[in-house]
């Protein structure tokens, strides 16, 4: 399968201070790129879709503002978390969309995940 | 929206029964329907998957059946192994569109 690459792993970090996590598709290019939060034994919440070359389009409720999303090349999309807090601590992961074959079907396949935790 | 429910939300089962996961969804236009696997603090991975234009699909021990009429698809382990415990989430999407997960199970299989 496709290889999605995500860094760190995990991360601690100061009350107010800002994270940037990255998600890159190492064999594939992705144009679309998903970035969910997922709380203990919860499913995956969506928070933003990432497309390259565009503005990110965020679900509901999720700040814009907060956690800023850049998909600057078809490999390589960023989540930042900005002025964070402990509420804000959680495992982040990222997911690309890989079409498999030439009738355009597709895959998902996820990062390992980024663990947050805010202190 | 796409909604998709996923049941049970927690299964038990001795290992070498069988394992029967259920999922229903309500976008008649969704037509790829992807099973994962989350072991604690990983990533899920894709482990089968089917499409609207196949009825079912096996790979191993592992099979999806899909009844598009009624809009629900299945997952099912058979000859259960505790390595199989784990959380297993599907999915429902349409092509270009985002991918609409369920709220997941969490397998257990007793040695």
């Amino acid at each position: 399968g496709a290889v999605v690459s995500q860094h760190p792993s995990w991360v601690i970090c100061k009350s107010g201070t800002s994270v940037k996590i990255e998600c890159r598709s190492l064999d594939f290019q992705a144009t679309t790129m998903f970035w969910y939060r997922q709380f203990p034994k919860q499913s995956l919440m969506l928070m933003a879709t990432s497309n390259e070359g565009s503005k990110a389009t965020y679900e509901q409720g999720v700040e814009k503002d907060k956690f800023l999303i850049n998909h600057a090349s078809l490999t390589l999309s960023t989540l930042t978390v900005t002025s964070a807090h402990p509420e804000d601590s959680s495992f982040y992961i990222c997911s690309a969309r890989n079409f498999w074959d030439r009738r355009g079907n597709e895959k998902l396949f996820f990062g390992s995940g980024t663990q947050l935790s805010v202190l | 929206g796409e909604n998709v429910e996923q049941h049970p939300s927690t299964l038990s089962v001795q290992e070498g029964d069988s394992a029967v996961i259920k999922c229903t969804y309500s976008d008649s236009a969704s037509n790829y329907f992807p099973w994962y696997k989350q072991e604690l603090g990983k990533r899920p991975q894709l482990i089968i998957d089917i499409r609207s234009n196949v009825g079912e699909k096996k790979d191993q021990r592992i099979a999806v059946t899909l009844n598009k009429t009624a809009k629900h698809f299945s997952l099912h382990i058979t000859e259960t192994q505790p390595e199989d415990s784990a959380v297993y989430f599907c999915a429902a999407s349409r092509t270009g569109n985002q991918f609409y997960f369920g709220t997941g199970t969490s397998l257990t299989v007793i040695p």
